[in-house]
């Protein structure tokens, strides 16, 4: 069991749906993270909160909309996809450290995402 | 254009010899470098770290090279076992420069098969 927990594991959705993925990380760690897995791609990291404040925005389109409530907790609000955003959703926590930059990461398991 | 760089997309090895995964970097700026281990529908877990201060860490049957004048990064496994069979990811930050710098960028992967 990892200390990074993400759910739902798997989602399809219509290009028209409205839909949220969820991650909790039990680890004290005070940063979040969203990255994309594509086919044959590095990980693209999509967007970073610490300490509950996004401080990274990777030019993602706007159908995809982040929310950090507390530093334990992280969704990412899903709304009217392309089958092109179907991939592996990975959320990820950290420490960051003083003065910046971030060390290890731990990932959740992922959401498996489907447009169709 | 990347800054992590894994040319490799997969590598076979015996079981009981050494494998070896390669990466290069174009930024002089990292310095911190991480591997980290990827199962199918998983996410990927941290495996072993190295400072730029340092040229090798070794843990258990897994030894990270890094060779700064190359801008080269290498793991090493061994003796390699089917357990051992992945996707291995490599990844850098520089930790001073903060924001997005701060955070890991990733190669694209190498799938490591070990055959019995």
């Amino acid at each position: 069991e990892t200390g990074v927990t993400q759910t739902p594991r798997h989602l399809v959705m219509g290009m028209t749906n409205k839909k949220s993925l969820k991650c909790e990380q039990h680890l004290g760690h005070n940063a979040m993270y969203w990255y994309k897995q594509s086919a044959k791609k590095p990980l693209e990291l999509m967007f970073v909160y610490s300490l509950e404040e996004r401080v990274e925005n990777n030019s993602v389109p706007s159908r995809f909309s982040p929310e950090c409530p507390n530093s334990s907790h992280l969704f990412l609000h899903l709304h009217t996809l392309q089958p092109e955003d179907s991939a592996l959703y990975l959320c990820a926590s950290s420490q960051a450290l003083a003065g910046g930059g971030h060390r290890e990461l731990f990932f959740g398991e992922g959401s498996r995402l489907t447009v169709l | 254009d990347q800054q992590v760089k894994q040319n490799s997309p997969s590598l076979s090895v015996q079981e009981g010899r050494i494998s070896i995964l390669n990466c290069d970097y174009t930024n002089s700026m990292f310095d911190y470098f991480l591997w980290y281990k990827k199962y199918p529908a998983e996410g990927p877990t941290f495996l072993i770290s190295i400072s730029s201060i340092k040229d090798k860490n070794e843990d258990g049957r897994f030894t990270v090279f890094l060779n700064k004048s190359a801008k080269h990064l290498s793991l090493h496994i061994v003796p390699s076992q089917p357990g051992d069979s992945a996707v291995y990811f490599c990844a850098a930050s520089a930790a001073f420069l903060g924001g997005s710098q701060g955070n890991l960028i990733f190669g694209k992967g190498t799938k490591l098969s070990v055959k019995p």
